[in-house]
């Protein structure tokens, strides 16, 4: 595998439900993001890891919950969502997310529906 | 508060040239990227500009003017496979990524 990989690329949850969301990266940065993406709006983060440390949380709703065990992977977990979280869920990764211009490479995402 | 504009769809002709605008107002101003997303797949980064001009990478080219809050990609000898949405984003004084909705690119025969 190379890039960013994200699994599952589709999702379908009930409310009630729990579920995870996994990203992977293969290109030994140490920077992952969670991104949502809805039509028509733009990119909004969610989540930020430099070195596996949280430093970014832009008021997201305490029903998503990171975790970053290591450099190269990132969760999402997911509960009690409500339909308004339908989205398509990206991963990205960097080489470091302060000041220098290192752009940041996205996974494939997971296209998630909330019934 | 913070702010990025872009036309929301464009239509051009195969072979042609398009330029797709992007205007900003962010708290600070570290770099301009540029992204081409396909349907159903991740966005790819395609131009970073963070000082004034023009930058120039086969067909595709990127310019940046500072004191207008103004971007544009250039798109030359389009194709079919061009037919993508493009992300601007801009980094601010946290060096955080300001998105913009996406320029969805139409490219007919």
């Amino acid at each position: 595998e190379t890039g960013v990989t994200q699994t599952p690329r589709h999702l379908v949850m009930g409310m009630t439900n729990k579920k995870s969301l996994k990203c992977e990266q293969h290109l030994g940065h140490n920077a992952m993001y969670w991104y949502k993406q809805s039509a028509k709006k733009p990119l909004e983060l969610m989540f930020v890891y430099s070195l596996e440390e949280r430093v970014e949380n832009n008021s997201v709703p305490s029903r998503f919950s990171p975790e970053c065990p290591n450099s190269s992977h990132l969760f999402l977990h997911l509960h009690t969502l409500q339909p308004e979280d339908s989205a398509l869920y990206l991963c990205a990764s960097s080489q470091d997310q302060s000041d220098l211009p290192y752009e940041q490479y996205f996974g494939p995402g997971t296209r998630l529906t909330v019934t | 508060g913070q702010n990025i504009d872009q036309p929301t769809e464009m239509t051009a002709t195969e072979g042609a040239i398009v330029q797709i605008n992007c205007t900003y107002q962010t708290s600070g101003f570290n770099g301009l990227f540029w992204y081409q997303q396909h349907a159903g797949e991740a966005p790819t980064f395609l131009s970073y500009n963070v000082l004034d001009g023009l930058e120039e990478k086969g067909r595709f080219s990127s310019f940046l003017s500072r004191s207008k809050g103004y971007s544009y990609l250039l798109l030359k000898e389009l194709q079919m496979k061009d037919s993508a949405s493009y992300l601007c984003a801009v980094r601010d004084s946290n060096y955080q990524l300001i998105w913009g909705a996406g320029t969805k690119l139409i490219i007919k025969p």
